[in-house]
C-alpha cells in the first residue's frame, strides 16, 4: 500500500455536474501531482504543486480546477466535463526538489463522464 | 519538447526468455524512473536512475542508463508470468522547484508459459 490515497476510486458523471477528486499523501513530501492516463495515450501531467503553490499548468482546460490547501491534500474539482475527459486520474507526491525526487503514485480515480 | 520514446510497445515472450526493453529521450537529463503499472492498478517504483552509467538490479529485471545516448534499457531475464504488466519510462526535467516527469508510451509485456 502506498503512502498516497485517493478518493473516490471510481466516479460516474453527466457532463453538466459538478464533482470533486480527492488526494491525501501521509510520506511528509512538499511536491504533490495531478496526472491524466488516457487509454492508448502516454501519461500526461496535468498540475504541479510545490509548498502548496502551483507551478505548472500544463495547458490544461478551465473545467479542472485544482486546489491545494496543505502540503498534505491536494484536490481536482470537475464541472462541466466532456465524454474525453473520461480517463484514470493519477495523483503522486515527492519530496520536492532535489536529487532524489522519486514520485509516488496513489492508486487513482476511474472517471467516466457520460 | 522532451519526447520519451519506448520500444517495443507490446511484448510477447515465453516464460524463461530474456528480452530488452528501449527508453529513448530527446533532451538532456541525468534522472531516469521506471514504473510498473498492473492493469486497472497505479504506478509502482521500480528504478530510480540518477547519473551516466548508473546500473539497478532488482530480481530478474535491471535497468541501466547512458546519459550521453540518451537511452535507458530494461532487461528481463528469465521472464516469469507474474512479470506481466506494462512498463514505464519517464525522464525528469529538475524545474529547481518540483520535478516533472515526463514518461514514455509504456511497453505491455505478456509472459506466456
Amino acid at each position: 500500500e502506498t503512502g498516497v490515497t485517493q478518493t473516490p476510486r471510481h466516479l460516474v458523471m453527466g457532463m453538466t455536474n459538478k464533482k470533486s477528486l480527492k488526494c491525501e499523501q501521509h510520506l511528509g513530501h512538499n511536491a504533490m501531482y495531478w496526472y491524466k492516463q488516457s487509454a492508448k495515450k502516454p501519461l500526461e501531467l496535468m498540475f504541479v504543486y510545490n509548498f502548496k503553490e502551483q507551478t505548472e499548468n500544463n495547458s490544461v482546460p478551465s473545467r479542472f480546477s485544482p486546489e491545494c490547501p496543505n502540503s498534505s491534500h491536494l484536490f481536482l474539482h470537475l464541472h462541466t466535463l466532456q465524454p474525453e475527459d473520461s480517463a484514470l486520474y493519477l495523483c503522486a507526491s515527492s519530496q520536492g526538489a532535489g536529487v532524489r525526487n522519486e514520485q509516488f503514485f496513489g492508486p487513482g480515480t476511474r472517471l467516466t463522464v457520460l | 519538447e522532451l519526447k520519451v520514446e519506448q520500444n517495443p510497445l507490446f511484448l510477447s515472450m515465453q516464460e524463461g526468455k530474456n528480452y530488452t526493453i528501449y527508453c529513448n529521450y530527446s533532451t538532456t537529463s541525468d534522472r531516469l524512473y521506471w514504473y510498473r503499472q498492473d492493469p486497472g492498478k497505479s504506478l509502482e517504483s521500480l528504478f530510480v536512475l540518477l547519473s551516466n552509467g548508473a546500473v539497478k538490479q532488482e530480481g530478474r529485471l535491471m535497468a541501466s542508463l547512458d546519459t550521453k545516448a540518451r537511452l535507458s534499457t530494461l532487461h528481463i531475464t528469465a521472464a516469469v508470468h507474474d512479470l506481466s504488466a506494462t512498463y514505464f519510462c519517464a525522464v525528469d526535467i529538475e524545474t529547481g522547484t518540483a520535478s516533472k516527469l515526463t514518461f514514455g508510451t509504456g511497453t505491455r509485456l505478456q509472459v506466456t508459459l
